[in-house]
């Protein structure tokens, strides 16, 4: 296991579409994070897994969106009708404990047209 | 969590120590320095992260001041593999986020 990985790298849809996107964490890592990087900004956080519970979610993940780790293990983030705000860098990930370091994925690029 | 303050953008000649700076004048007791990097169409990078002590490891150094209201990220031998933008990020122990700021765009020249 080499890391976060993150699926697909490159999405590209039309505005009021829906998209999904994957995140497979390292193996041994119970915590899981989201978060969204916009253009020349820092990320923002947006949802946090404790093994298959959602125990933080940021204001910025609107009604629109939703995340979900079923079995503790991958995550998947859904955006339902995707709006042209939404295009941004979605990036994954993950750690062992709550002092360490995270571990990030290479993110998903989101492009609404 | 503490804000912190970096500057904007730094230069810095390869084989050179990049020393950067951040300033955390309201960070609490039980608040980390945290120090994470992203090289262009990346994911942030886990750099170091230390509470009291300076700390070392292979990628770097940090130096926290005896009040620690301010810290310093030490990159001892820079290469243009260093070319990144540079997040100081105070964050409570035991909490789950982390809060990014603007960073410094650390540009190594060759």
């Amino acid at each position: 296991d080499t890391g976060v990985s993150q699926d697909p790298r490159h999405k590209i849809t039309k505005r009021g579409q829906n998209v999904t996107f994957r995140c497979d964490p390292i193996s041994e890592h119970n915590r899981l994070y989201w978060y969204r990087q916009t253009l020349g900004q820092g990320p923002e956080f947006l949802t946090y897994f404790q093994n298959e519970a959602q125990l933080e979610k940021s204001r910025l993940l609107s009604d629109r969106f939703s995340a979900e780790r079923p079995k503790g293990s991958f995550s998947t983030l859904e955006i339902q009708r995707t709006e042209q705000g939404d295009s941004a860098m979605y990036l994954c990930a993950s750690s062992l404990d709550l002092e360490g370091g995270y571990t990030f994925g290479s993110g998903t690029r989101l492009t609404v047209v | 969590d503490a804000k912190t303050t970096q500057p904007p953008s730094m230069d810095c000649a390869e084989g050179r120590a990049a020393n950067l700076p951040c300033n955390h004048s309201t960070i609490s007791g039980n608040e980390y320095v945290y120090w994470y990097r992203q090289i262009h169409s990346q994911g942030p990078q886990y750099i170091i992260h230390g509470l009291k002590n300076n700390e070392t490891n292979e990628m770097a150094s940090l130096i926290i001041t005896e009040d620690r209201k301010s810290s310093t990220l030490i990159l001892p031998h820079a290469t243009l593999r260093d070319t990144a933008v540079y997040y100081c990020i105070v964050r409570v122990g035991g909490a789950q986020k982390l809060v990014f700021g603007q960073g410094t765009r650390l540009t190594i020249n060759p």
